[in-house]
C-alpha cells in the first residue's frame, strides 16, 4: 500500500535553513512527489514536482530559496534563508495505482 | 491568469446531496486531468477524486466511493463533484486542482494550480 510519511512538526530560526522529509513506503522509492505549500487561512500552493534521481521542476514565481532532493525512498524539501511567510503546512503528494492519489499527513513548520 | 474557481458548497443535512461546481480558465481545460480534494476543520489534505482528460479514467477515495461522482464538461471549462447521501465526515473545504498531465500516471504526477475551496458542512 501507498503510504507517504511526514514529520508532524519541524521549526527553524529566521534566516536559517530547514530540510522537511517524505518518506515512501516499501516498493514505492522509485515514485515521484509533489511538495506543495499552504499558508495559514490560504489554501495550497504548488512548490515543485521532486523525482526519484532528484531533479525537480518548480511552479511559477517559486523563490530559488526551495530545492528538492532525493535519497533512496525519501523526498526532501530545502528551504533557504528561511523567512517568516515560510511559516506554512508544508504536504507531499503522489499517484498510485488503482487510480488513487495520495498525500503525506504535513508537515506544519514554525519559524522561530 | 490561470484560476480555479469553486462553487456549490453550504449547509446540508446528513442524508442529502450537494454539487459542487469548478470554473476553469486561463489553461486549456481540456488538456488536463482535473481532482477534487478536501480539507477537515484542523485536519490535512485527502484526494477525494480524479477524472482525465476525457473522462476515460476516474477514480474515488474508499471514503467517497459509491457516494460521490466526478464529471467535467470540456465546452464550459467545468468540473464537477455530485455529493449524495452526505455525511457528517464529510464536512471540509473542498478544493478544486489541475494536474500537469492529460491521464493520471502512477508514480509521477502532481497538481499544480489549486482553486480557494468551497466550504461544505454535513450538520442537522
Amino acid at each position: 500500500q501507498l503510504v507517504l510519511t511526514q514529520s508532524p512538526s519541524a521549526s527553524a530560526s529566521l534566516g536559517a535553513s530547514v530540510k522537511l522529509t517524505c518518506t515512501l513506503s516499501s516498493g514505492h522509492s522509485s515514485y515521484a512527489i509533489a511538495w506543495h505549500q499552504q499558508q495559514p487561512e490560504k489554501g495550497p500552493r504548488y512548490l515543485m514536482k521532486l523525482n526519484s534521481d532528484g531533479s525537480h521542476s518548480k511552479g511559477d514565481g517559486i523563490p530559488d530559496r526551495f530545492s528538492g532532493s532525493s535519497s533512496g525512498a525519501e523526498r526532501y524539501l530545502t528551504i533557504s534563508s528561511l523567512q517568516s511567510e515560510d511559516e506554512a503546512d508544508y504536504y507531499c503528494q503522489t499517484w498510485g495505482t488503482g487510480i488513487q492519489g495520495v498525500f503525506g499527513g504535513g508537515t506544519k513548520l514554525t519559524v522561530l | 491568469e490561470v484560476q480555479l474557481v469553486e462553487s456549490g458548497g453550504g449547509l446540508v443535512q446528513p442524508g442529502r446531496s450537494l454539487r459542487l461546481s469548478c470554473a476553469a480558465s486561463g489553461f486549456t481545460f481540456d488538456d488536463y486531468a482535473m481532482h477534487w480534494v478536501r480539507q477537515a476543520p484542523g485536519k490535512g489534505l485527502e484526494w477525494v477524486s480524479g477524472i482525465s482528460w476525457n473522462s476515460g479514467s476516474i477514480g474515488y477515495a474508499d471514503s467517497v466511493k459509491g457516494r460521490f461522482t466526478i464529471s467535467r464538461d470540456n465546452a464550459k471549462n467545468s468540473l464537477y463533484l455530485q455529493m449524495n447521501s452526505l455525511r457528517a465526515e464529510d464536512t471540509a473545504l473542498y478544493y478544486c486542482a489541475k494536474d500537469i498531465v492529460s491521464t493520471m500516471i502512477v508514480g509521477d504526477d502532481a497538481f499544480d494550480i489549486w482553486g480557494q475551496g468551497t466550504m461544505v458542512t454535513v450538520s442537522s
